[in-house]
């Protein structure tokens, strides 16, 4: 069965310092990947999304970048944090083309990220 | 572009008493709708989607959701909450699409509190 992981769980920064966050997928190939934030009271937003490696999309101008070294992990950073970049990050994934679950999104647990 | 609207922000029932959340959605074409459920701290987890036939769509945890295309809503909808319930609910909305890459659009939650 597919199983996604996300890391660090939790996490404390000073403003200015670098982020980077991770997330992985198992039992599945060619998945496309997300990065949703949500701030308290105000949904999801859709960060990022992957369709293959090294192919990222970005759906909202932000000091955030996202990287797909391998088919089945992909990363948040950000190489110096503001505190509006506080809140909870949730990494997702869905079969790609043709996959039988292309419509379907996977969450992992989750990253809240507070900067100080 | 498509839109999803929740009403109600906070709801708080009894235990053991029917439970209806609304959401509305904007879209100009047949959708995909799902409801999602989230509890505090956690990812979010798949109660149910419809993509295309029965309008009476089941899910886990006793949970079903009624699409009604001239009214633009998917309620969704439970005879007997449990405490175990309490939790946020997102309903999402998301393009007709043969593509793999697709984007989910979200609305804004319903917290629902239960009262023992």
């Amino acid at each position: 069965s597919q199983t996604i992981h996300q890391w660090p769980a939790t996490l404390v920064q000073p403003v200015g310092s670098p982020l980077s966050l991770e997330c992985t997928v198992e039992g599945t190939s060619n998945p496309n990947l997300y990065w949703y934030r949500q701030a308290a009271g105000r949904g999801l937003q859709l960060l990022f999304y992957s369709v293959g490696i090294g192919q990222i999309s970005s759906e909202v101008p932000q000091n955030l970048s996202a990287s797909r070294p391998q088919d089945r992990q992909f990363i948040l950073s950000s190489k110096k944090l503001l505190l509006s970049d506080s809140g909870f990050y949730l990494c997702a994934w869905s079969g790609g083309r043709g996959h039988r679950g292309a419509n379907v999104l996977t969450f992992g647990a989750g990253s809240r990220l507070t900067v100080l | 572009a498509q839109s999803v609207t929740q009403p109600d922000i906070h709801i708080t029932v009894s235990e053991g008493a029917s439970l209806e959340l609304r959401c509305n959605y904007s879209y100009g074409a047949t959708p995909y709708l799902f409801w999602y459920v989230q509890s505090p701290g956690q990812g979010l987890q798949l109660l149910l989607k419809y993509f295309s036939g029965d309008t009476l769509v089941q899910g886990i945890k006793g949970f079903e959701a009624e699409f009604k295309r001239s009214q633009s809503s998917f309620n969704l909808r439970k005879p007997s909450v449990h405490w175990s319930d309490a939790a946020e609910y997102f309903c999402a909305v998301a393009p007709y699409s043969g593509a793999g890459s697709y984007q989910l659009t979200f609305g804004k939650g319903t917290k629902l509190s239960v009262i023992p």
